[in-house]
C-alpha cells in the first residue's frame, strides 16, 4: 500500500524568511510525486513534479528515495504563497494513475 | 482548468436525502475521479473511472455510487445522505499528455 505523511497541519512564517513543507511516502515501487497547491477556495493546482525537476513561483523539491522524502522548499517566502499545499504519490503500477494524497499543510506567510 | 466544471457548487440537504452530484469535462479524458477534501485528512479518492461504464472504488466508497454513461460525464450518488458525509467534493480528470491530474472547482456539500 502506498502512503504519504505530512506531519505540519500548520506552518507559519514571516515574509522574506525560508520555508520548508515536508513530505514522506511509503512505497515499494517507482513513485511520482506531486505537490498540489489550493489558494483560498480555489480548486487544486499542480505546483510542481519530481519528473520535471523544475521550480515553480520560487519552490523546489528534490526526491530522496534514501530518506523516502520529497519536502517543498522556497529561500524566501512571500504573502501570496499562503495557501494549502499538497503532496500526492502515483505510479506505473498504480492503476488509473490515482493519486494518493497527504493530509495537506496549511501554509501562512505573516507581513 | 481543461474544461471541467461541477455542478451543483453548493448544496445543503438533508439526512436521508439522495443526493447526485455532476462532473463534466470538454476534452474527451479517458480517467476520471471523485475525491472529498476534509480538514486532517487531506483528499481522499472516493471512486474512478477508465472509461464509458467503467468504474471502481476508491478509499471511501461506502455510502457512495457512481456512474458514466458518457466519456464527459461522471455522476457522483449519495443514496441516503448522512452528516458524516458533508465536505467538499472534487472531480478530476487525468491529462495523460501532461501528466497530471486537473480539477474541477468543487462541490460544497451540507448534510443536516
Amino acid at each position: 500500500a502506498q502512503r504519504v505523511t505530512q506531519p505540519e497541519k500548520l506552518l507559519s512564517v514571516f515574509k522574506g524568511a525560508p520555508v520548508e513543507l515536508k513530505c514522506n511516502y511509503s512505497y515499494s515501487g517507482s513513485p511520482e510525486l506531486f505537490w498540489y497547491v489550493q489558494y483560498s477556495r480555489q480548486r487544486l493546482q499542480l505546483l510542481l513534479r519530481h519528473i520535471s525537476r523544475e521550480s515553480i513561483k520560487g519552490f523546489t523539491a528534490d526526491l530522496n528515495k534514501g530518506e523516502t522524502s520529497f519536502h517543498l522548499k522556497k529561500p524566501f517566502a512571500q504573502e501570496e504563497d499562503s495557501a494549502m499545499y499538497y503532496c500526492a504519490l502515483t505510479s506505473q503500477e498504480t492503476s488509473g494513475s490515482r493519486l494518493t494524497f497527504g493530509e495537506g499543510t496549511q501554509l501562512t506567510v505573516n507581513p | 482548468d481543461a474544461g471541467i466544471t461541477q455542478s451543483p457548487r453548493h448544496k445543503v440537504t438533508e439526512t436521508g436525502t439522495p443526493v447526485t452530484l455532476r462532473c463534466h469535462q470538454t476534452e474527451n479524458h479517458r480517467y476520471m475521479y471523485w475525491y472529498r477534501q476534509d480538514p486532517g485528512h487531506g483528499l481522499r479518492l472516493i471512486h474512478y473511472s477508465y472509461g464509458v461504464k467503467d468504474t471502481d472504488k476508491g478509499e471511501v466508497s461506502d455510502g457512495y455510487s457512481v456512474s458514466r454513461s458518457k466519456t464527459e460525464d461522471f455522476l457522483l450518488t449519495l443514496e441516503s445522505a448522512t452528516s458524516s458525509q458533508t465536505s467538499v467534493y472534487f472531480c478530476a480528470i487525468w491529462a495523460s499528455g501532461r501528466g497530471e491530474q486537473f480539477f474541477g472547482p468543487g462541490t460544497r456539500l451540507t448534510v443536516l
